[in-house]
């Protein structure tokens, strides 16, 4: 089962604006992640945000996290055509014996240029 | 080379064939991970290994799924009888240790049972 869900399924805007994405998630976890993935294939991991950190910056990123909303944002700030993609948050589960990352439906990005 | 390597980038098999599915880890990762997603889901965890040894298997859908690491580096997954609903893109990942903090994924293998 997926832990994390994104919200919304799908985002168009255009180049410039920034994009807001949220992941809202079940279970108390130790850190959440946001990955990337271009037209299906390989994911890219964005960035880490640890349950004791608030907000996170990596470049035009920001990162939030509530832990007691069990709810994260990623902001993309003056967005480009090239930032197109799908989003996934995802989040540490110990189901089936081991701590494996669980994945989010994702949400998909498209920046109009 | 310098990141995980999966082979083939696309398989298209028929209906009950057997197929083997290769991914080459990030040198010196010892854990490794597959993934299956279907088109506009998640990634779903099928199978992790820690060294040679499935640690996890919990995500494999059912018995025609079989994933082995002789070596403690390259794996394989095996899929026999396959079905049309095993159409998907079947994701590697490898990280250094096994506490789930970034993982390194390969560009996958898009399955096309028909």
């Amino acid at each position: 089962s997926q832990q994390g869900e994104e919200d919304p399924q799908a985002l168009s805007i255009q180049e410039g604006e920034n994009a807001t994405m949220n992941c809202s998630y079940k279970t108390s976890i130790n850190n959440l992640q946001w990955y990337r993935q271009n037209s299906g294939r390989g994911l890219v991991h964005l960035i880490l945000i640890r349950s004791n950190e608030r907000e996170k910056h990596s470049g035009r990123l920001r990162v939030t996290l509530d832990t007691s909303k069990k709810s994260s944002s990623l902001l993309i700030t003056a967005s480009r055509a090239a930032d197109t993609a799908s989003y996934f948050c995802a989040t540490p589960s110990r189901q089936g014996g081991s701590e494996k990352l669980v994945f989010g439906k994702g949400t998909k990005l498209t920046v109009n240029p | 080379g310098a990141g995980v390597s999966q082979t083939p980038s696309n398989k298209v098999t028929e209906k009950g064939k057997y197929v083997e599915l290769r991914c080459d880890p990030i040198s010196g990762h010892t854990a490794l991970y597959w993934y299956r997603q279907s088109l506009g889901q998640g990634p779903e965890f099928l199978i992790y290994f820690q060294g040679t040894g499935a640690a996890d298997d919990s995500g494999l859908p059912n018995d025609r799924f079989f994933a082995v690491r002789p070596e403690g580096s390259v794996s394989t997954l095996k899929i026999q009888r396959t079905e049309r609903g095993d159409s998907a893109v079947y994701l590697c990942a490898s990280s250094l240790y096994s506490d789930s903090n970034t993982i390194y994924f390969g560009e996958g293998s898009w399955l096309t049972v028909v």
